[in-house]
């Protein structure tokens, strides 16, 4: 099956750091450049950061740049995104998608992030 | 950033009835590559964003084709011919043409 599944999402203070993974199954993904978008309650949804199939080339929302880091092995299909200093206004549901030329055609569940004191 | 505004952002919709859902660009979503790289997504209660439309008009495989995109340069509307039941949640149009992708507010599609 054609999947993404998101995990790492978790209660975590401001200032802290956490890790979230996606796992990729069910085609090949070292073809396919990917993204991370996140939907904050109230303000919709957001693209984050995306990655090149090699990995060499990334890049970044201007509300993380400089906090968050994407990355991915394809040697286990996933991608990861590193944040560091969280923001109360980082909370929400955060989705890897898979870019098909300037579109999302597979998205993740999602995993929920919430930063809270 | 490239703002793309949905209108309306509530459509109280009737069963069997036709809907429309515009969506206009702060500039233009042609690609260099030629493209105009503009998908709609429909997102259930609890469920992840689904992929409708993409590049304006291309019905993705398994969605009705009562469903239809249309426009070009800055102005896109996505038209659902008969309304039904399982056509209830939130529709998003993206453009994938400059980072940010960025995403309209979503309107609301419910039923009367």
């Amino acid at each position: 099956e054609v999947q993404l599944v998101e995990s790492g999402g978790d209660l975590v203070q401001p200032g802290g750091s956490l890790r979230l993974s996606c796992a990729a199954s069910g085609f090949t993904f070292r073809n396919y450049w990917m993204h991370w978008v996140r939907q904050v309650p109230g303000k919709g949804l957001e693209c984050v950061s995306y990655i090149s199939v090699d990995g060499r080339t990334t890049n970044y929302a201007g509300s993380v740049k400089g906090r968050f880091t994407v990355s991915r092995d394809n040697a286990k299909n996933t991608i990861y995104l590193q944040m560091n200093s969280l923001r109360v206004e980082d909370t929400g549901v955060y989705y890897c998608a898979r870019d098909d030329h300037g579109h999302y055609d597979l998205w993740g569940q999602g995993t929920l992030v919430t930063v809270s004191s | 950033d490239v703002v793309l505004t949905q209108s309306p952002l509530s459509l109280p919709v009737t069963l069997g009835q036709p809907a429309s859902i515009s969506c206009r660009s702060s500039q233009s979503l042609l690609h260099s590559d030629g493209d105009t790289h503009l998908n709609w997504f429909q997102q259930r209660p609890g469920q992840s964003p689904r992929r409708l439309i993409s590049r304006v008009s291309n019905r993705d495989s398994g969605v009705p084709d009562r469903f239809s995109g249309s426009g070009s340069g800055t102005d896109f509307t996505l038209k659902i011919s008969r309304v039904e039941a399982e056509d209830v949640g939130v529709y998003y149009c993206m453009q994938g043409t400059q980072w940010p992708w960025t995403f309209g507010q979503g309107t609301k599609v419910e039923m009367k």
